[in-house]
């Protein structure tokens, strides 16, 4: 049963439009959401995160969104940039749980 | 330093080889992890230590074994893997729930 959900596999931008990447959890417990951005044969690398207690968290260009009536996040990336393509992956985490649960990842690419 | 550093980055070994993968952080975190990963797939969460001992075990084949010798240090022994074992090697570490990745070591058995 997949708690996180990342339902686009892959997503295609526009250079300097905006990127909405979107996430689903089923499992009310979590309280603390990543966003990791991965190129091909490096590590995840770490972008923003929220807890529970915010609906909105702004970091340069990335914004990540919580909605949690609905289980539902979603980062934003204005303006998009051809650095920008990688796979990102959304990530949850229950209180002092040790483990991360991922979704599958949505590859971005920002076309110049 | 806020890194996390794995050693080496690329490994081809034979099935019958024994090899190790390490890791190191001098960030205080004292939880520390490997994953694995495959292409554009989620890491998979292999071992969990906390506070320098093991605390979580994915149900991962005894052919991996991971040994955390201090709160610096994450060490992954390797010994009789099969071609399908294969993948990027994460290793990763926190404080709370700020979770840091190494960049990988990939892993080649032939």
């Amino acid at each position: 049963d997949q708690q996180v959900k990342q339902n686009s596999p892959s997503l295609s931008v526009q250079e300097g439009r905006i990127s909405i990447l979107n996430c689903d959890y089923t499992n009310s417990m979590f309280d603390y959401f990543l966003w990791y951005k991965k190129y091909p044969a490096e590590g995840p690398t770490f972008l923003i995160s929220i807890s529970s207690i915010k609906d909105k968290n702004e970091d340069g260009r990335f914004t990540v969104f919580l909605n949690k009536s609905a289980k539902h996040l979603s980062l934003h990336i204005v303006p998009s940039q051809p650095g920008d393509s990688a796979v990102y992956f959304c990530a949850a985490n229950a209180g002092n749980n040790r483990k991360l649960i991922w979704g599958l990842g949505t590859s971005l690419a920002v076309n110049p | 330093d806020t890194e996390v550093t794995q050693t080496p980055k690329h490994l081809v070994m034979g099935m019958t080889n024994k090899k190790s993968l390490k890791c190191e952080q001098h960030m205080g975190h004292r939880a520390m992890y490997w994953y694995k990963q495959k292409a554009k797939k989620p890491p998979e969460l292999m071992f969990v230590y906390s506070y320098e001992k093991l605390s979580i075990n994915e149900s991962v084949p005894s052919r991996f074994s991971p040994e955390c010798p201090n709160s610096s240090l994450l060490n992954l022994h390797l010994h009789a893997l099969q071609p399908e074992d294969s993948a990027l090697y994460l290793c990763a570490s926190s404080r709370g729930a700020g979770y840091t990745f190494g960049s990988g070591t990939r892993l080649t058995v032939v």
